[in-house]
């Protein structure tokens, strides 16, 4: 069964550093998404991304935050100065254009981002 | 705006017994309606979804789920638990006609304990 593939599985980094979270969606899907989870809280969208283009995003998603398909397979969340508050899992997740059988979102395992 | 809302944070419920988890939702038109299970340390996997028709849905693993629209309600539900179901559930909501973000709205999840 296809998957969303996400690495690192786990990062920790020092506050004011960059991080890079990758995905790689499943191939045939034309819709990506970026979720988070802070530890015990719900899951929160941040970001979608269509056409090569951000289609919407979330309060959450500052200019701290941006999101690359750089090559056609990969998709990257880049924290540019990283906060404490960030520390969370963040997901990504992809989903086939189409009817609305099409209407699943596929999500990775997820990156656990520790921000000491 | 979209919500959900999944009012128990933990359900338990002995092996062999029914189980219900409960999910409300708010939307200004027609819902697409979704369970999702994660398991420690994994993603978020699709369990069922209703988009429209039969209000009662059945997806993976022998789970079932009722659509209510008086009750804005979709609980998530199964004849006979199994200890390999406790899990965190959510519950998730997206509108029709939402354009080409497709996002879901997350509830804070419910954590399904079954005892032997």
């Amino acid at each position: 069964e296809p998957e969303v593939t996400q690495t690192p599985s786990h990062q920790v980094t020092q506050m004011g550093q960059e991080v890079i979270l990758r995905c790689v969606p499943i191939s045939n899907h034309l819709y990506f998404y970026w979720y988070r989870q802070i530890l015990g809280q719900k899951v929160e969208f941040l970001v979608s991304f269509y056409n090569n283009e951000i289609s919407e995003k979330s309060e959450i998603f500052d200019d701290q935050f941006s999101v690359e398909r750089p090559d056609g397979s990969n998709f990257t969340l880049k924290i540019r100065s990283t906060k404490l508050e960030d520390s969370a899992m963040y997901f990504c997740a992809s989903r086939r254009q189409g009817s609305s059988g099409a209407n699943v979102l596929t999500f990775g395992a997820g990156s656990r981002l520790t921000v000491l | 705006a979209q919500s959900v809302a999944q009012p128990e944070d933990q359900v338990n419920v002995a092996e062999g017994n029914p189980l219900t988890v409960k999910c409300t939702y708010s939307v200004s038109g027609n819902p697409y309606l979704f369970w999702y299970v994660q398991y420690p340390n994994r993603g978020l996997q699709f369990l069922l979804k209703y988009i429209t028709g039969d209000n009662l849905v059945k997806g993976s693993y022998g789970f079932e789920a009722e659509f209510n629209k008086s009750q804005t309600s979709f609980h998530l539900k199964k004849p006979s638990a199994l200890v390999s179901d406790s899990a965190l559930y959510f519950c998730a909501v997206r509108e029709h006609g939402s354009g080409n973000t497709g996002k879901l709205i997350f509830g804070q999840g419910t954590t399904l304990q079954v005892k032997p």
